[in-house]
């Protein structure tokens, strides 16, 4: 079993709808989830990061943890064609400094 | 610009030859990690360096690749002797807690 596992895509909404993208991990014992996304050519950007379980809200984002079931979850709202890129999901699996571990990540097609 | 620099942006080099990697971490950060993405792959973790000293390696194949980061300059990663499947894109990361940021990259590409 991979250690971080995403849906590659593409996936394709329309503007204007709310994107959803999902990640499972392995370890039961990680400790932080981020958000990336990756435009073409381009490096990661952090997008958000969460620790504890439930919902984190940042404008148009929502990233979703649920420990139990070793999901977590990025929603976009209102999604915009310069939402389309690659998602990265990256899990830590131990708190303070340690390597991320990444998912292959998922590309958001927004379709205006 | 306060964010994590790398240099050179694009790098080409014949097989055999060595490439060098710079990584200047963003300001106030000590900790930096170099990640390597090949072609439709997802990143993978090579090693992670504190000032002066390597802190873990495990990502970083045992031969030909090596990593520093002196006291004074940025950090290094130096590829010995390049193949063909060396090709990537080779990011550094700074972190101060365990948020890490991500530099530009570099791509390399052996002919």
């Amino acid at each position: 079993q991979k250690e971080v596992e995403q849906n590659s895509g593409p996936l394709s909404v329309p503007e204007g709808a709310i994107a959803s993208l999902n990640c499972t991990y392995s370890d039961r014992g990680s400790q932080s989830f981020f958000w990336y996304r990756q435009y073409s050519g381009k490096s990661p950007e952090l997008i958000m990061f969460i620790y504890s379980n439930g919902d984190k809200e940042d404008g148009r984002f929502t990233a979703q943890l649920n420990k139990a079931s070793q999901y977590v979850s990025l929603l976009i709202r209102d999604s915009q064609p310069s939402d389309s890129a690659t998602y990265l999901c990256a899990v830590n699996r131990n708190s303070g400094n340690t390597p991320l571990v990444f998912g292959k990540g998922t590309r958001l097609s927004v379709i205006a | 610009n306060a964010g994590v620099m790398q240099n050179p942006r694009h790098l080409v080099r014949r097989r055999g030859q060595e490439a060098r990697l710079r990584c200047s971490p963003m300001k106030g950060h000590s900790h930096v990690y170099w990640y390597r993405q090949l072609p439709e792959e997802g990143l993978k973790f090579m090693v992670y360096l504190q000032k002066e000293n390597i802190i873990d390696e495990s990502g970083m194949p045992k031969e030909r690749f090596s990593a520093e980061f002196p006291k004074e300059g940025p950090s290094i990663l130096r590829i010995q002797q390049v193949v063909r499947g060396d090709s990537a894109a080779y990011f550094c990361a700074s972190a101060d807690l365990d948020t890490q940021y991500f530099g530009p990259g570099t791509r390399l590409t052996v002919l």
